[in-house]
């Protein structure tokens, strides 16, 4: 059974509109994670979470909104969508911001 | 900057053949994660080091954080293998930031 589980798999959106993504973590881990990558780019860390708190964000535009609902959830609004957000977004987890991370399947998401 | 120097950008190998990965670190490192991206983009967690040495099968990786590098080797490498491997430093810090190298494309050719 998956360990992280990441929906949709696959995200088709018109530029200015809004999407969700939704990440579950079953491993019982404290901390939750959101990467992003782009075509011929490495994975770009964008906001980090413990105990449903927000620990880091390297993210510019506010456009991007983590929400976590319980422990184990780390959904991803993205708001006012542009062609340039088109990516794979990844969410991670792990015990404590100190341990090894673990990532979802990811969801390609596509703005046109 | 902060960065993660990844090397080399791509490789061929052989079945059958070896090789290494390597990445630089340019700031303090306290934990370095390698992964495999495999074809259907799926991040295959390979090793955890703080430091020292790992194994596991027919891969082996190293940390050095005093030197600041880290390397994974590859033995007798098989066409499952194909891949990007990522590595990515871990600062220490309690925001958890993982800092990814730019990969490298691995082709193993039969």
């Amino acid at each position: 059974d998956p360990k992280i589980i990441q929906k949709p798999k696959y995200l088709v959106a018109v530029t200015g509109s809004e999407k969700i993504l939704i990440c579950e973590q079953y491993l019982g881990h404290n901390a939750m994670y959101w990467y992003r990558q782009s075509a011929k780019k490495p994975l770009e860390f964008m906001f980090s979470y413990s105990y449903q708190k927000l620990m880091d964000n390297q993210t510019a535009s506010s456009r991007f909104q983590p929400q976590s609902s319980k422990k184990n959830h780390l959904d991803l609004q993205i708001t006012a969508l542009k062609p340039d957000d088109s990516a794979t977004y990844f969410c991670a987890s792990s015990q404590d911001n100190y341990a090894e991370q673990f990532f979802g399947p990811g969801t390609r998401l596509t703005v046109l | 900057g902060d960065q993660v120097e990844q090397s080399p950008s791509a490789l061929s190998l052989h079945e059958g053949t070896s090789s290494a990965l390597r990445c630089n670190f340019t700031t303090t490192t306290r934990s370095v994660q390698w992964f495999r991206q495999n074809s259907r983009g799926s991040l295959i967690n390979l090793f955890y080091l703080a430091s020292g040495t790992k194994e596991n099968g027919r891969l082996k990786s190293a940390f050095d954080s005093k030197e600041l590098y880290s390397t994974l080797h590859i033995r007798d490498a098989q066409l499952e293998d194909s891949g990007t491997y990522f590595c990515a430093a871990g600062r220490g810090s309690a925001l958890g930031r993982l800092h990814f190298g730019a990969g490298t494309q691995l082709i193993v050719i039969p």
